[in-house]
């Protein structure tokens, strides 16, 4: 079992939509959690970051975090197609050094 | 507006040979981080460092060395290229501990190795 589950997509939607995207997390120590874009042949860029449990909203985008359930989301309103690239959800613990570690990424393409 | 700069951004090699990735950044950070992405298993750590002269293994270390002689340079060393090493290679750099501060990616280099 890997310690960060994240569905891989591709999650196709259409423009204007509510996009949610998910990670599941087996290790209850993780205590920060972020989400970054990556769009193609670029690197990842961090978008949102949340401590322990909670919501977080920075315009379009909401993370929420529930540890009791070891699951995290993004959701970003009014979808636009400068949105499409693939989501990281990342998180760390500081018994580990708070290194990070990362979910496969889902892929999210929003059609005009 | 430099950031985090990777050389090359690819390269073709043959399986035994050896090369060094580049990493610099600008930014001052004190951490640097060297990760590979392979498709559909998101971002795996190899090396880090927390200064100059201050290295560590991550989660896949093996086949590959570093060094941190300056706080902007962080190279990666691939001695006998494998075909298992065929990946996408990011440089990330930060200010303080990831947990707490942003991580800054390059764009990455595409090694294959034939």
């Amino acid at each position: 079992q890997k310690e960060v589950e994240q569905d891989p997509g591709p999650l196709s939607v259409p423009e204007g939509a509510i996009v949610s995207l998910n990670c599941t997390y087996s290790n209850s120590a993780f205590q920060y959690f972020m989400w970054y874009r990556q769009y193609s042949r670029k690197g990842p860029e961090l978008l949102m970051y949340t401590y322990s449990s909670g919501n977080k909203e920075d315009g379009r985008f909401t993370a929420q975090v529930d540890k009791s359930s070891k699951y995290i989301s993004l959701f970003i309103r009014d979808s636009q197609p400068s949105d499409s690239a693939t989501y990281l959800c990342a998180m760390s613990a500081e018994e580990y050094g708070n290194k990070l570690v990362f979910g496969a990424g889902t892929i999210l393409r929003v059609k005009s | 507006n430099a950031g985090v700069t990777q050389t090359p951004k690819f390269r073709i090699l043959k399986i035994g040979q050896s090369m060094t990735l580049q990493c610099t950044q600008d930014m001052n950070h004190n951490y640097m981080y060297w990760y590979r992405q392979d498709p559909g298993m998101g971002l795996k750590l190899i090396y880090y460092s927390v200064g100059a002269g201050i290295t560590d293994k991550g989660e896949v270390p093996n086949g590959y060395n570093v060094s941190r002689s300056t706080t902007e340079d962080f190279p990666l060393r691939l001695e006998l290229a494998a075909p298992s090493q065929t990946s996408v290679y990011f440089c990330a750099s930060s200010y303080r501990l990831p947990s707490n501060q942003p991580q800054h990616f390059g764009d990455g280099t595409r090694l294959s190795i034939l």
